[in-house]
């Protein structure tokens, strides 16, 4: 079974300049989050989707972050314009109410952003 | 937000086990425990959780205390793969009513030869 991919793995940019991640989830999961880890800290959560529906997007700073699920499967996260500070690792984590419950989240091997 | 403390890093000799402490005093009753560890460049990796009774899995054991205020995560024969940082979660409701996991900082394990 694949695993949740995220693409791209690394990407490099200058400041003020747009990004967009993408993330395909473990198929049949209709639970997706997209978290931000800032280096030597935990993963912290921005956005969570239930199906094609954002139902926690609490934490997302809206006014330079956007998110889309559409269709429920895939989704992107973008920034415009990105900040120094947006330089951290994205990860992308699926999960199913099947099997375990939807206590297990799956996560991505992340994208390492570096703003410039 | 972080509901856990736990030591910054911990060493253990390959072979032995290795016992990860973690405290979470101000748990609610009806808040989980989850561990989650991430190798260096992978994403975070579940591993167990648990309510109230003590937890086993083929990866680890998880010993949660009778007043629930703190646990232990228990990897029996540690190897050199076990290396990782290890995140003591509590699973809190957030503000928009949804289940979320707080991540901490962690704890470093160090599994040496």
């Amino acid at each position: 079974e694949a695993g949740v991919v995220q693409s791209p793995r690394y990407k490099i940019i200058e400041k003020k300049q747009p990004v967009a991640f993408w993330c395909n989830p473990i198929s049949g999961h209709n639970t997706l989050y997209w978290y931000l880890q800032n280096l030597g800290q935990g993963p912290e959560l921005l956005i969570r989707y239930e199906n094609e529906e954002a139902v926690d997007d609490s934490q997302l700073p809206k006014d330079r972050f956007s998110a889309e699920r559409l269709k429920g499967v895939d989704s992107t996260l973008k920034i415009q314009p990105a900040e120094l500070g947006d330089s951290a690792v994205y990860l992308c984590a699926s999960s199913s109410r099947t099997g375990t419950g939807g206590h297990e989240q799956f996560f991505g091997p992340g994208t390492r952003l570096t703003v410039l | 937000d972080a509901k856990t403390t736990q030591p910054p890093s911990m060493d253990c000799a390959e072979g032995r086990a290795a016992n990860l402490p973690c405290n979470h005093s101000t748990i609610s009753g009806n808040e989980y425990v989850y561990w989650y560890r991430q190798i260096h460049s992978q994403g975070p990796q579940y591993i167990i959780h648990g309510l109230k009774n003590n937890e086993t899995n083929e990866m680890a054991s998880l010993i949660i205390t009778e007043d629930r205020k703190s646990s232990t995560l228990i990897l029996p024969h540690a190897t050199l793969r076990d290396t990782a940082v290890y995140y003591c979660i509590v699973r809190v409701r957030g503000r928009t009513g949804f289940q979320k996991l707080v991540f901490g900082t962690g704890t470093r394990l160090l599994v040496s030869p």
